[in-house]
């Protein structure tokens, strides 16, 4: 089955620094690659996805990149405020399948 | 429009008592999910189920029951609750590849 390595467990920066989150994958057949966002006490929270056929993706502050021959993607995220602080898990699915793999998760931590 | 609403939040139980988690979704989504979350392990699927009438095992199904009551509903029942069985509880539900998630259950077994 599909194997989701997520890294690092843990990321502190400074306030209006850029943070980088990385995900590599294991199964060549999986093509759609979304990012959760989890605050204290929630449930996590679509931020941004991306398909396979796409190589980059952003919105406002947040971009993904994935690079499907290295079978990696990644999440940025830039000009990071205070409220940027949560969990964020990356994942990885087969389209029409519905169940992803989950990256085991990034603790962020913004200070101010 | 509440989206997916999990009961209760919290809950103690003694080791070998039983439970049932309930969760219910207004999106009108044909699958539901059941996860567990402890510190370090990200998110592990129990069961879900691809639409009303089927559930299917996930990652870590032992020592749990599920039922999709119908297509808002789908519960999940420990028979017999082990101290291993504390964590956090989510519910989710999916239409396509976006997963929709509950606030949660925290669940402590002693």
């Amino acid at each position: 089955g599909e194997n989701v390595e997520q890294h690092p467990s843990t990321l502190s920066v400074q306030e209006g620094d850029s943070a980088v989150i990385k995900c590599t994958y294991s199964d060549s057949a999986s093509n759609y690659f979304p990012w959760y966002k989890q605050e204290l006490g929630k449930g996590p929270q679509l931020i941004i996805d991306i398909r396979s056929n796409v190589g980059e993706k952003k919105d406002q502050r947040i971009a993904v990149t994935l690079n499907k021959t290295a079978k990696h993607f990644s999440l940025h995220i830039t000009e990071t405020q205070p409220e940027d602080s949560a969990v964020y898990f990356c994942a990885a699915s087969k389209g029409g399948s519905y169940i992803p793999t989950f990256g085991r998760g990034t603790s962020l931590i913004v200070h101010p | 429009n509440a989206g997916v609403t999990q009961t209760p939040k919290f809950q103690v139980l003694k080791t070998g008592q039983s439970m049932t988690l309930q969760c219910a979704q207004d999106m009108n989504h044909n699958s539901m999910y059941w996860y567990r979350q402890d510190p370090g392990m990200g998110l592990r699927l129990i069961y879900y189920s691809a639409s009303e009438g089927t559930t299917d095992k996930g990652e870590v199904p032992n020592g749990y029951n599920v039922s999709r009551l119908n297509k808002r509903e789908f519960s999940l029942r420990l028979e017999s609750a082990a101290p291993s069985q504390t964590s956090v509880y989510f519910c989710a539900s999916s239409q396509s590849d976006t997963q929709y998630f509950g606030p949660g259950t925290r669940l402590t077994v002693l």
